[in-house]
C-alpha cells in the first residue's frame, strides 16, 4: 500500500534558525496536505498543494510540491518558539475516496 | 460555532471493558474519520465513513467498531479485543468524499487509558 515518509523525525533548533522537513511518497500524489499539531493539541490544516512544482508561502513558511508529485517540503525561516510542534504531511490514498495517508511527522523544538 | 466535538477529553477504563468514544460535527461534512495516535508517532487510520450508513476499515481496524447512523455523528467503540487500547484518539471530518480533496478538520481528541 501507499507509504508516506517524513524526515527528520526530530529537529531541535535555536530560535532564529531555519528548519526544513521533507516528505516522500511511494506513489504519485494528486495533492499533498500539511498539518501542524501543537504539543497536547490536535492536528490543524496548514495548506494543500495540487500542482507539480507548486510553491506556496505563508509568512515564514514555504511549501513545495515536487515536479514528479512524489515529494514535498516545508521550510520555516527564522524559527520562533510559536513554531514548536509536530508537522505532518498527508496524501490521498491509492484506493480513492477521501482518506489520507499521513507521514509520521517531524517534531520541532525551538530553544529560545 | 461550527466544529467537531469529542467527549470525554480523558477516559479511564479497566481491561476487558468496551468503551465508546463520541464524535459529533456540525460542519455538514460528508466524510468522517477515526485515527489513533501513540506517543511520538503519526496518525493511523482506524475507520472512516464517506456517507451515512456506510463505513470502511482503515489500517488498524481490529478490535474497534463504528456506526454512522447520522451525518453528524460517528462514534467509535474500543472493544475488549483491542490488545493495546491506551492511546490518543482523534476524530476528523472533511467536506466531501473526494476528489477534489478537502482538508480534514480534527476534534480535540480523547485520551483513553486502560489498566
Amino acid at each position: 500500500g501507499q507509504q508516506v515518509m517524513q524526515i527528520p523525525q526530530y529537529q531541535h533548533v535555536q530560535e532564529g534558525e531555519d528548519f526544513t522537513t521533507y516528505c516522500n511518497s511511494s506513489t504519485t500524489l494528486s495533492n499533498i496536505q500539511w498539518y501542524k499539531q501543537r504539543p497536547g493539541g490536535h492536528p490543524v490544516f496548514l495548506i494543500q498543494l495540487v500542482k507539480s512544482g507548486e510553491v506556496k508561502k505563508q509568512k515564514r513558511l514555504t511549501f513545495q510540491f515536487g515536479e514528479a508529485k512524489k515529494n514535498s517540503s516545508l521550510h520555516i525561516t527564522a524559527t520562533q518558539t510559536t513554531d514548536v510542534g509536530t508537522y505532518f504531511c498527508a496524501g490521498p490514498g491509492e484506493t480513492s475516496g477521501s482518506r489520507l495517508t499521513f507521514g509520521e511527522g517531524t517534531q520541532l523544538t525551538v530553544n529560545p | 460555532d461550527g466544529g467537531i466535538t469529542q467527549s470525554p477529553k480523558y477516559l479511564f477504563r479497566k481491561e476487558g471493558q468496551n468503551v465508546t468514544l463520541s464524535c459529533e460535527q456540525n460542519l455538514n461534512h460528508d466524510a468522517m474519520y477515526w485515527y489513533r495516535q501513540d506517543p511520538g508517532q503519526g496518525l493511523r487510520l482506524i475507520y472512516y465513513s464517506q456517507i451515512v450508513n456506510d463505513f470502511q476499515k482503515g489500517d488498524i481496524a481490529e478490535g474497534y467498531s463504528v456506526s454512522r447512523e447520522k451525518k453528524e455523528s460517528f462514534p467509535l467503540t474500543v472493544t475488549s479485543a483491542q490488545k493495546n487500547p491506551t492511546a490518543f484518539y482523534l476524530c476528523a471530518s472533511s467536506l466531501s468524499r473526494g476528489p477534489p480533496f478537502y482538508e480534514q478538520y480534527f476534534g480535540p481528541g480523547t485520551r483513553l487509558t486502560v489498566t
